[in-house]
């Protein structure tokens, strides 16, 4: 069973920084995409970044560019997304997600439960 | 970057009732697109794959259609249980975007 379990949220300043983190199981993990996804509160989703199977390519929003780094370890299993210099509107539930063997054609087929992320100060 | 535009916002429907979405993306994004129902308190699950795969153990009564920039989302004949949002979300190429949502409520 694929088990996707996100921890690392919390309550934070803004300006300051938080790491995020996502232990996979049940699946082969270097052989996939991960990704997060983030839902803040009473909106919609939003694709936050992905990164390939062996960490060369990643893709970030705009929104996140230049202050959030995703990053992965395959000899532990896990994700990673470390946030720096938070905005009140980084406050949002951030979800660990797995693609789909072909992404670009299928897109996601699991998700985690998700860890709550509060910037305020 | 691709926008993905999700219409209705909102609708009210009744059991039974047939509906439909419609996402359109500002450039052909060939079948490069998914949809996602969301229950509060829930993770998003998906429902269809690659615009009209219906993703295992999902009922018949979902179907995708669509290619390039128009898609959309038919559910035939609503049921209690698929009171909730639904998003699209293309994944063409970096950065993958989210249609804004459409949440169905019972009228």
């Amino acid at each position: 069973e694929v088990q996707l379990v996100e921890s690392g949220g919390g309550l934070a300043q803004p300006g300051r920084s938080l790491r995020l983190s996502c232990a996979a199981s049940g699946f082969t993990f270097d052989d996939y995409t991960m990704h997060w996804v983030r839902q803040a509160p009473g909106k919609g989703l939003e694709w936050v970044s992905g990164i390939s199977w062996n960490s060369r390519a990643i893709g970030y929003a705009d929104s996140v560019k230049g202050r959030f780094t995703t990053s992965r370890d395959n000899a532990k299993n896990s994700l990673y997304l470390q946030m720096s210099s938070l905005r009140p509107d980084d406050t949002a539930l951030y979800y660990c997600v797995k693609a789909s063997r072909d992404q670009q054609l299928e897109g996601y087929d699991y998700w985690g439960q998700g860890t709550q992320v509060t910037v305020s100060s | 970057d691709i926008q993905m535009t999700q219409s209705p916002s909102s609708l009210s429907a009744s059991v039974g009732d047939r509906v439909t979405i419609t996402c359109r993306a500002n450039e052909g994004i060939k079948n490069n697109l998914s949809w996602y129902q969301k229950k509060p308190g829930e993770a998003p699950k998906r429902l269809i794959y690659t615009a009209y795969h219906l993703q295992s153990g999902v009922p018949s009564r979902f179907s995708g259609s669509g290619y390039g920039t128009v898609f959309t989302l038919t559910i035939s004949s609503l049921q209690p249980e698929d009171f909730a949002t639904y998003y699209c979300l293309q994944h063409s190429g970096y950065p993958w975007t989210f249609g804004q949502g459409t949440k169905v409520e019972i009228k």
